[in-house]
């Protein structure tokens, strides 16, 4: 079946410093969105990247739609602790009702 | 805003026994979704539901779950005979629409805890 997997698994930075996250789909996809979960939290609707190589961007994250629409990133800039939760992308096949969601990247950030 | 809300959040049951967890899909969504997340992992796909019926459904929803949409407004996942695999966060979820254009509104979710 459908397989999305994201990279890295976690990652820990410093409070200014950028942060990506690499999204990669073992199928094409129609769509992608990305999720955002603090802690105990459940996942929050950030964005949704329709178009191949599709570039959007909200304050300080910006999200990239590869060309063959099987891949994405996430890119924050000037992390700050707000930041911190597991951020997942998730992606839609054809016109399934199933999103299927990464496998997430956890990031943390400290001052 | 609307919000997706869920009860309980927390539900701790015996292995073998059935489990309810209910649902309120936000008022105007028409579709509805159950996933869930065992502890630090990613989230699962259960199943999608419109107009009444299952519209997919993933290999772990097996014949020990169900769903039903009882009335107006609720929605609601049955475990028929809970296995301590079954202990995880359950996340409702509902969309406006269906597909491209169409995010996905979580409620806060259950937990689930299977002894």
């Amino acid at each position: 079946g459908q397989q999305v997997m994201q990279i890295p698994q976690y990652q820990h930075v410093q409070e200014g410093e950028d942060f990506t996250t690499y999204c990669n789909s073992s199928t094409t996809l129609s769509n992608i969105q990305w999720y955002k979960q603090r802690p105990g939290g459940h996942p929050v609707f950030l964005i949704q990247l329709v178009k191949s190589g599709e570039v959007k961007k909200q304050k300080r994250l910006t999200f990239q739609f590869g060309e063959a629409k099987k891949n994405s990133s996430l890119h924050i800039t000037a992390t700050q602790t707000t930041d911190v939760g597991t951020y997942f992308c998730a992606g839609r096949t054809g016109t399934a009702s199933k999103l299927t969601f990464g496998t997430g990247t956890r990031l943390q950030v400290t001052l | 805003e609307p919000e997706v809300t869920q009860t309980p959040s927390h539900q701790v049951t015996q292995m073998g026994q059935e489990v309810i967890l209910r649902c309120v899909p936000i008022s105007n969504h028409l579709y509805f979704y159950w996933y869930r997340q065992i502890l630090g992992q990613k989230v699962e796909f259960l199943v999608s539901f419109y107009n009444n019926e299952i519209s997919e459904k993933s290999e772990i929803f097996d014949d020990q779950f169900s769903v039903e949409r009882p009335d107006g407004s609720n929605f609601t996942l049955k475990i028929r005979s809970t296995k301590l695999e079954d202990s995880a966060m359950y996340f409702c979820a509902s969309s406006e629409v269906q597909g491209a254009g169409s995010p996905l509104h979580f409620g806060n979710g259950t937990r689930l805890t299977v002894t």
